[in-house]
Protein backbone atom coordinates (compact mmCIF):
# COMPACT_ATOMS: atom_id res chain seq x y z
CA UNK A 1 0.00 0.00 0.00
CA UNK A 2 1.03 4.02 -0.95
CA UNK A 3 1.79 5.21 2.72
CA UNK A 4 0.63 9.04 3.06
CA UNK A 5 2.26 11.31 5.38
CA UNK A 6 1.00 14.85 6.36
CA UNK A 7 2.91 17.00 8.33
CA UNK A 8 2.22 19.16 10.48
CA UNK A 9 -0.11 16.95 12.60
CA UNK A 10 -1.58 20.43 14.18
CA UNK A 11 -0.75 23.76 13.81
CA UNK A 12 -2.68 26.88 14.68
CA UNK A 13 -2.36 30.52 12.69
CA UNK A 14 -3.91 33.49 12.56
CA UNK A 15 -6.43 34.96 10.33
CA UNK A 16 -4.72 36.13 7.29
CA UNK A 17 -1.62 34.19 7.75
CA UNK A 18 -0.50 31.95 4.69
CA UNK A 19 -0.84 28.64 5.73
CA UNK A 20 0.93 25.26 4.09
CA UNK A 21 0.14 21.79 4.99
CA UNK A 22 2.39 19.17 3.57
CA UNK A 23 1.69 15.60 2.04
CA UNK A 24 4.25 12.74 0.87
CA UNK A 25 3.75 9.95 -0.41
CA UNK A 26 6.12 6.69 0.17
CA UNK A 27 6.84 6.80 -3.92
CA UNK A 28 5.84 8.58 -6.89
CA UNK A 29 2.48 9.09 -7.67
CA UNK A 30 2.53 11.26 -10.24
CA UNK A 31 -0.21 13.94 -9.75
CA UNK A 32 -2.61 11.68 -8.81
CA UNK A 33 -3.29 13.78 -5.10
CA UNK A 34 -6.10 15.19 -3.62
CA UNK A 35 -7.23 17.18 -0.19
CA UNK A 36 -10.02 17.07 1.46
CA UNK A 37 -11.03 19.24 4.36
CA UNK A 38 -13.54 18.05 7.14
CA UNK A 39 -15.24 19.84 10.17
CA UNK A 40 -16.29 18.21 13.25
CA UNK A 41 -19.59 16.37 12.39
CA UNK A 42 -19.50 16.68 8.68
CA UNK A 43 -18.46 14.86 5.96
CA UNK A 44 -15.22 15.51 4.31
CA UNK A 45 -15.87 17.87 1.29
CA UNK A 46 -13.27 18.02 -1.50
CA UNK A 47 -10.93 21.06 -2.02
CA UNK A 48 -8.26 19.87 -4.99
CA UNK A 49 -8.41 17.20 -7.18
CA UNK A 50 -5.24 16.21 -9.75
CA UNK A 51 -2.73 17.90 -7.35
CA UNK A 52 -3.51 21.17 -8.28
CA UNK A 53 -7.29 21.59 -9.94
CA UNK A 54 -9.26 24.01 -7.30
CA UNK A 55 -13.06 22.03 -7.01
CA UNK A 56 -15.60 24.12 -8.14
CA UNK A 57 -17.46 26.46 -5.24
CA UNK A 58 -14.06 26.06 -3.27
CA UNK A 59 -12.64 29.63 -2.38
CA UNK A 60 -9.55 30.46 -4.70
CA UNK A 61 -7.56 31.22 -1.53
CA UNK A 62 -6.78 27.61 -1.42
CA UNK A 63 -4.13 26.06 -4.21
CA UNK A 64 -2.54 22.36 -4.34
CA UNK A 65 0.98 22.12 -6.03
CA UNK A 66 3.30 19.23 -6.46
CA UNK A 67 4.01 16.18 -8.05
CA UNK A 68 5.82 12.82 -7.36
CA UNK A 69 6.08 12.26 -3.82
CA UNK A 70 5.42 15.79 -2.31
CA UNK A 71 2.83 18.15 -2.76
CA UNK A 72 1.27 20.81 -0.47
CA UNK A 73 -1.77 22.66 0.40
CA UNK A 74 -1.59 26.45 0.83
CA UNK A 75 -4.19 28.90 1.79
CA UNK A 76 -3.10 32.12 0.90
CA UNK A 77 -4.88 34.51 3.75
CA UNK A 78 -6.50 31.85 6.39
CA UNK A 79 -10.14 32.62 7.60
CA UNK A 80 -12.10 32.06 10.62
CA UNK A 81 -14.07 29.26 8.25
CA UNK A 82 -10.98 27.32 7.55
CA UNK A 83 -10.59 26.21 11.08
CA UNK A 84 -10.78 21.75 10.14
CA UNK A 85 -9.18 18.93 9.76
CA UNK A 86 -7.42 18.41 6.48
CA UNK A 87 -6.64 15.14 4.55
CA UNK A 88 -4.45 14.38 1.72
CA UNK A 89 -5.53 11.12 -0.79
CA UNK A 90 -4.03 9.39 -3.52
CA UNK A 91 -5.61 7.90 -6.25
CA UNK A 92 -2.80 6.53 -7.65
CA UNK A 93 -2.92 2.95 -7.42
CA UNK A 94 -5.54 0.77 -5.02
CA UNK A 95 -5.95 0.80 -2.14
CA UNK A 96 -6.90 4.02 -2.24
CA UNK A 97 -4.78 5.54 0.96
CA UNK A 98 -5.17 8.83 3.06
CA UNK A 99 -3.13 10.77 4.86
CA UNK A 100 -3.53 10.97 9.01
CA UNK A 101 -4.76 14.44 8.84
CA UNK A 102 -3.60 18.29 9.93
CA UNK A 103 -5.78 19.81 12.36
CA UNK A 104 -5.55 23.90 11.77
CA UNK A 105 -6.64 25.97 14.47
CA UNK A 106 -7.16 29.74 14.39
CA UNK A 107 -4.79 31.57 17.52
CA UNK B 1 -26.12 18.66 -7.85
CA UNK B 2 -26.28 15.11 -7.07
CA UNK B 3 -26.50 13.61 -3.27
CA UNK B 4 -26.11 10.56 -1.47
CA UNK B 5 -27.19 9.73 1.81
CA UNK B 6 -26.70 6.66 3.47
CA UNK B 7 -28.94 4.28 5.26
CA UNK B 8 -29.06 1.16 7.56
CA UNK B 9 -28.82 -0.19 11.07
CA UNK B 10 -27.08 1.77 13.40
CA UNK B 11 -26.09 -1.12 15.68
CA UNK B 12 -24.91 -4.80 14.31
CA UNK B 13 -24.06 -7.54 16.84
CA UNK B 14 -20.57 -9.25 16.33
CA UNK B 15 -20.12 -11.90 13.80
CA UNK B 16 -22.99 -10.59 12.12
CA UNK B 17 -23.34 -8.48 8.51
CA UNK B 18 -23.21 -4.87 8.20
CA UNK B 19 -25.55 -3.55 5.49
CA UNK B 20 -25.95 -0.49 4.12
CA UNK B 21 -27.47 1.25 1.37
CA UNK B 22 -26.90 4.34 -0.19
CA UNK B 23 -29.54 6.68 -1.90
CA UNK B 24 -28.36 8.95 -4.48
CA UNK B 25 -31.03 11.71 -6.08
CA UNK B 26 -29.98 14.37 -7.99
CA UNK B 27 -28.20 12.28 -10.86
CA UNK B 28 -28.57 8.72 -12.37
CA UNK B 29 -26.21 5.84 -10.80
CA UNK B 30 -26.00 4.68 -14.57
CA UNK B 31 -24.45 8.19 -16.43
CA UNK B 32 -21.42 7.13 -17.69
CA UNK B 33 -18.51 9.01 -15.75
CA UNK B 34 -18.47 8.08 -12.32
CA UNK B 35 -18.10 5.16 -9.69
CA UNK B 36 -19.07 4.72 -6.61
CA UNK B 37 -16.93 4.17 -3.58
CA UNK B 38 -17.52 3.43 0.21
CA UNK B 39 -15.33 5.25 2.75
CA UNK B 40 -15.02 4.39 6.76
CA UNK B 41 -13.70 6.66 9.23
CA UNK B 42 -13.03 4.98 13.28
CA UNK B 43 -14.03 7.31 15.65
CA UNK B 44 -11.64 9.59 16.09
CA UNK B 45 -9.38 8.62 13.69
CA UNK B 46 -8.82 8.57 9.83
CA UNK B 47 -10.38 7.50 6.68
CA UNK B 48 -10.12 4.30 5.10
CA UNK B 49 -11.49 3.62 1.65
CA UNK B 50 -13.56 0.42 1.54
CA UNK B 51 -14.16 0.07 -2.54
CA UNK B 52 -15.73 1.05 -5.58
CA UNK B 53 -18.34 -0.05 -7.86
CA UNK B 54 -19.24 1.26 -11.69
CA UNK B 55 -22.80 1.23 -12.76
CA UNK B 56 -21.61 -1.95 -14.87
CA UNK B 57 -20.91 -3.94 -11.72
CA UNK B 58 -17.26 -3.98 -11.37
CA UNK B 59 -16.05 -3.69 -8.08
CA UNK B 60 -12.63 -3.15 -6.37
CA UNK B 61 -12.02 -3.61 -2.76
CA UNK B 62 -9.35 -2.78 0.37
CA UNK B 63 -7.42 -6.22 1.01
CA UNK B 64 -7.53 -5.15 4.52
CA UNK B 65 -11.07 -5.91 4.75
CA UNK B 66 -10.16 -9.50 4.01
CA UNK B 67 -12.55 -9.87 1.52
CA UNK B 68 -15.68 -9.54 3.86
CA UNK B 69 -16.75 -6.45 1.82
CA UNK B 70 -19.40 -6.38 -1.51
CA UNK B 71 -20.61 -3.15 -3.26
CA UNK B 72 -23.39 -3.87 -5.42
CA UNK B 73 -25.72 -1.26 -7.41
CA UNK B 74 -29.10 -1.16 -8.16
CA UNK B 75 -29.64 1.01 -10.86
CA UNK B 76 -33.58 0.30 -11.18
CA UNK B 77 -33.46 2.09 -7.50
CA UNK B 78 -31.15 4.91 -7.97
CA UNK B 79 -28.61 2.90 -5.25
CA UNK B 80 -25.62 1.14 -4.34
CA UNK B 81 -24.98 -1.32 -1.44
CA UNK B 82 -22.29 -2.63 0.84
CA UNK B 83 -22.36 -5.62 3.04
CA UNK B 84 -19.31 -6.22 5.27
CA UNK B 85 -19.59 -9.53 6.86
CA UNK B 86 -18.38 -11.32 10.01
CA UNK B 87 -17.74 -7.73 11.96
CA UNK B 88 -15.84 -7.34 14.87
CA UNK B 89 -15.87 -4.19 17.12
CA UNK B 90 -12.91 -2.68 14.91
CA UNK B 91 -15.88 -2.14 12.22
CA UNK B 92 -17.23 0.33 14.33
CA UNK B 93 -16.98 3.51 12.51
CA UNK B 94 -19.30 6.49 10.35
CA UNK B 95 -19.53 4.75 7.25
CA UNK B 96 -19.79 7.33 4.00
CA UNK B 97 -20.87 6.93 0.32
CA UNK B 98 -19.39 9.02 -2.13
CA UNK B 99 -19.49 9.81 -6.16
CA UNK B 100 -16.30 9.46 -7.76
CA UNK B 101 -15.30 10.92 -10.45
CA UNK B 102 -12.12 11.11 -12.92
CA UNK B 103 -10.58 14.05 -14.57
CA UNK B 104 -9.85 13.97 -17.77
CA UNK B 105 -6.79 15.28 -18.86
CA UNK B 106 -5.00 13.53 -15.90
CA UNK B 107 -7.08 10.23 -15.31
CA UNK B 108 -7.08 10.92 -11.71
CA UNK B 109 -9.68 9.47 -9.54
CA UNK B 110 -11.00 11.69 -6.86
CA UNK B 111 -14.26 11.70 -4.46
CA UNK B 112 -16.67 14.40 -5.39
CA UNK B 113 -19.24 14.64 -3.70
CA UNK B 114 -19.67 12.65 -0.27
CA UNK B 115 -23.22 12.02 1.77
CA UNK B 116 -23.52 12.44 5.53
CA UNK B 117 -22.41 9.76 7.03
CA UNK B 118 -24.08 6.96 9.10
CA UNK B 119 -22.04 5.48 12.85
CA UNK B 120 -22.18 1.69 12.56
CA UNK B 121 -21.76 0.40 15.84
CA UNK B 122 -20.59 -3.61 16.59
CA UNK B 123 -21.51 -4.34 19.96
CA UNK B 124 -23.89 -7.44 21.43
Amino acid sequence: DIQMTQSPSSLSASVGDRVTITCRASQSIGVYLNWYVQTPGNAPKLLIYAASRLQSGVPSRFSGSGSGPEFTLTISSLQPEDSATYYCQQSFGTPYTFGQGTKLGIK
Amino acid sequence: QVQLQESGPGLVKPSQTLSLTCTVSGGSISSGGYFWTWIRQHPGKGLEWIGYIYHSGTSYYNPSLKSRATISVDTSKNQFSLKLNSVTAADTAVYYCARGATHAQSNAEYFQQWGQGTLVTVAS
